[in-house]
């Protein structure tokens, strides 16, 4: 069965400070995919950024970036210097052909950023 | 384009209480989803449609239905509501989710507490 653990629960980083957030996955499919998603305090879903798993390059966008790392199952969001507004909850999913169509959400982990 | 819209925004409910939680597109999006999201957890799927005519159970399906009668509209019927039922309840679209790329657009979800 397919699972994404985010093992940080919560996270306190400094303003203008580089941010990484913990993703393990597990599938056996060699096909799937990688979403983050950002949840601020006001409740919408907010995506972010994209990995598939035959993509030869991690996934930037803008400050985001994913670090992939395929063999240890991995893919570990970085927030480039952080901003108040990046205070949230940042929550990793996974879908795979396997997954009936839905993403397989990780519990969350919830970022505040300190000025 | 209001890409996925849900009504209410907030409701309160007694116990044994019934109603429909709304969902409509206008990204004309073949597949759509319904999560519920309970506090301090990633989203979990309760059913989900492929096309108009076309629905099947997710993970969590008990005390919910479901009916997709338009591709626009994905309406989740709770019956019998239950103390257990209070979530927040998010609604998503996408367009074909076997493609490699494939972002779920969410509506902003609805807040439902069953006293």
């Amino acid at each position: 069965a397919q699972k994404i653990t985010q093992t940080q629960p919560g996270m306190f980083v400094q303003e203008k400070e580089a941010v990484t957030l913990d993703c393990t996955y597990d599938t056996s499919d060699p096909s799937y995919g990688l979403f983050w998603y950002k949840q601020p305090s006001s409740g919408e879903m907010i995506f972010l950024i994209y990995q598939g798993s035959y993509d030869q390059q991690n996934a930037t966008e803008g400050r985001y970036s994913l670090n992939f790392q395929k063999a240890r199952k991995s893919a570990n969001l970085v927030i480039s210097a952080s901003q108040l507004g990046d205070s949230a909850m940042y929550f990793c999913a996974m879908r795979g052909p396997d997954s009936n169509y839905q993403l397989i959400w990780g519990a969350g982990t919830k970022l505040i950023i300190k000025p | 384009n209001a890409g996925v819209t849900q009504t209410p925004k907030f409701r309160i409910l007694k116990i044994g209480q019934s109603m429909t939680l709304q969902c409509t597109q206008d990204m004309n999006h073949n597949y759509m989803y319904w999560y519920r999201q309970d506090p301090g957890m990633g989203l979990k799927l309760i059913y989900y449609s492929v096309g108009a005519g076309i629905t099947d159970k997710g993970e969590v399906p008990n005390g919910y239905n479901v009916s997709r009668s338009t591709t626009e509209d994905f309406p989740l019927r709770l019956e019998l509501a239950a103390p257990s039922q209070t979530s927040v309840y998010f609604c998503a679209s996408s367009y074909e989710p076997f493609s490699s790329y494939n972002e779920q657009f969410f509506g902003p979800g609805t807040r439902l507490t069953v006293l």
